[in-house]
């Protein structure tokens, strides 16, 4: 168990709905990071929020957007669904800041959604 | 669980026997590697990392070997058990950077035949 928590599990839609992924970092850790991993495909950096505030992005389209709460949990909201959004959304907090050094990262269990 | 890795690369490895898995890296500003392991319906788990300083680290019945002449890094299994069966994917860091610049590999599917 990594401590980091994702909620869906798993999110079955349909083109152009919109949905909220939900992660929660490991206790105490003050940053998040969203990946999307697409069918046999390297885990793609989307975006990064330390303490509330957003610190890095990355091929985040722009109809997918992302927010860390006070209490530190992170929500990353895809919105006007297409097919090929079809993908593991997964959530990771780091033992340091992110970097440099890396530090180990922990990820969630991931989201896995399926449009239609 | 999930589907995980159904068109990667696979290697089918007897119990017992010992893994190679392999990975080629472009960028030679790449100084920190990470290997992974992900197991179907899970997420990424850190098995093991190595600075471009090195060419060898070991870990528990786990070694990863840099070579950066032809930027390839390779992770070796030792004893392979059924366990070990999942997806090890690298991961590199150009230098002084961290998860926001990491680049993925797509991984190795390793199959353990008892």
């Amino acid at each position: 168990d990594s401590g980091v928590t994702q909620t869906p599990k798993h999110l079955i839609t349909a083109t152009g709905q919109r949905v909220t992924l939900r992660c929660s970092p490991r206790s105490g850790d003050l940053s998040v990071y969203w990946y999307q991993q697409s069918l046999d495909q390297g885990l793609q950096f989307l975006i990064q929020y330390y303490n509330g505030e957003e610190r890095a992005k990355g091929n985040i389209l722009e109809r997918f957007s992302a927010q860390q709460f006070p209490d530190l949990h992170s929500e990353l909201n895809l919105s006007s669904l297409e097919l090929g959004d079809s993908a593991l959304y997964f959530c990771a907090s780091p033992t340091s800041a992110g970097g440099p050094p890396p530090g180990e990262l922990f990820f969630g269990e991931g989201s896995r959604l399926t449009v239609l | 669980g999930e589907s995980v890795g159904l068109h990667l690369p696979t290697l089918s490895v007897q119990e017992g026997d010992n893994s190679i898995i392999n990975c080629a890296y472009s960028n030679s500003a790449s100084d920190y590697f990470i290997w992974y392991k992900q197991e179907s319906g899970k997420g990424p788990q850190f098995i093991i990392d190595i600075r471009s300083n090195m060419d060898k680290r070991q870990g528990q019945r786990v070694t990863v070997l840099l070579n950066k002449t032809v930027k390839h890094l390779s992770l070796q299994i030792a004893a392979t058990q059924p366990g070990d069966s999942a997806v090890y994917f690298c991961a590199f860091f150009p230098r002084g950077q961290g998860y926001q610049k990491v680049t993925f590999g797509t991984g190795t599917k390793l199959q353990v035949i008892p």
